[in-house]
């Protein structure tokens, strides 16, 4: 089993619509959770992170983590164009670490 | 964020030749950061974990006599590809760690983009 789990995708959405994405994690210990978001060809680009159960709202995206279910996601509402990326979950195990933990990717296209 | 930059951006050899990349924090101090290589349409792979003024930490199954890093300081890691040959041929990025606690956050570096010829 990976550390992080991640559905690789493709995953389409009409322009508009709410973009879902999901994560896994096997380490019931993991402190915080990172989403990053990666353009073709492009490095990563840290979108948001959320380390409490709940959700964490930053403009159109959403965080939401249950540590219970151990699992993290990421909604993207009003969907766009230009939010056809790859989306990377990463998590950090314990709070000195220093290092992430990064699942595959999901590739998101927003379909117009 | 805070900002972190690599230089070149790409970079073209010739089979057999040593390149080397640099990787900077522009805002802040780095004791660690972090190499990556992916290759087309792959996930990040972590090849090791640079640190200031000790050695550094690689992944296994990451040759460290063929990936040399060096942590000069503490905005300055360089990666170089010795005796680099065509399967080198990648995006090599850096990443370094900002903030502690629940402040902690990773940025990326633009990535270098590696042929060999």
């Amino acid at each position: 089993q990976k550390e992080v789990e991640q559905n690789s995708g493709p995953l389409s959405v009409p322009e508009g619509a709410i973009a879902s994405l999901n994560c896994t994690y096997s380490d019931r210990g993991s402190q915080s959770f990172f989403w990053y978001r990666q353009y073709s060809g492009k490095s990563p680009e840290l979108i948001m992170f959320i380390y409490s159960n709940g959700d964490k709202e930053d403009g159109r995206f959403t965080a939401q983590l249950n540590k219970a279910s151990q699992y993290v996601s990421l909604l993207i509402r009003d969907s766009q164009p230009s939010d056809s990326a790859t989306y990377l979950c990463a998590v950090r195990r314990f709070q000195g670490a220093q290092k992430l933990v990064f699942g595959q990717g999901t590739r998101l296209t927003i379909n117009p | 964020g805070a900002v972190v930059s690599q230089h070149p951006s790409r970079v073209i050899c010739k089979s057999g030749t040593s390149v080397k990349i640099e990787c900077r924090s522009l805002d802040f101090q780095a004791t660690t950061m972090f190499w990556y290589r992916q290759f087309p349409k792959q996930s990040l792979m972590l090849m090791a974990t640079s640190n200031e003024g000790s050695k550094a930490t690689y992944e296994q199954g990451v040759e460290k006599d063929k990936f040399l890093i060096n942590h000069a300081s503490l905005t300055l890691s360089t990666l170089t590809v010795t005796s680099a040959h065509p399967e080198d041929s990648s995006f090599y990025i850096c990443s370094a760690p900002h903030g502690g606690g629940r402040a902690y956050e990773q940025y990326f570096g633009p990535g270098t983009r590696l042929t060999v010829t």
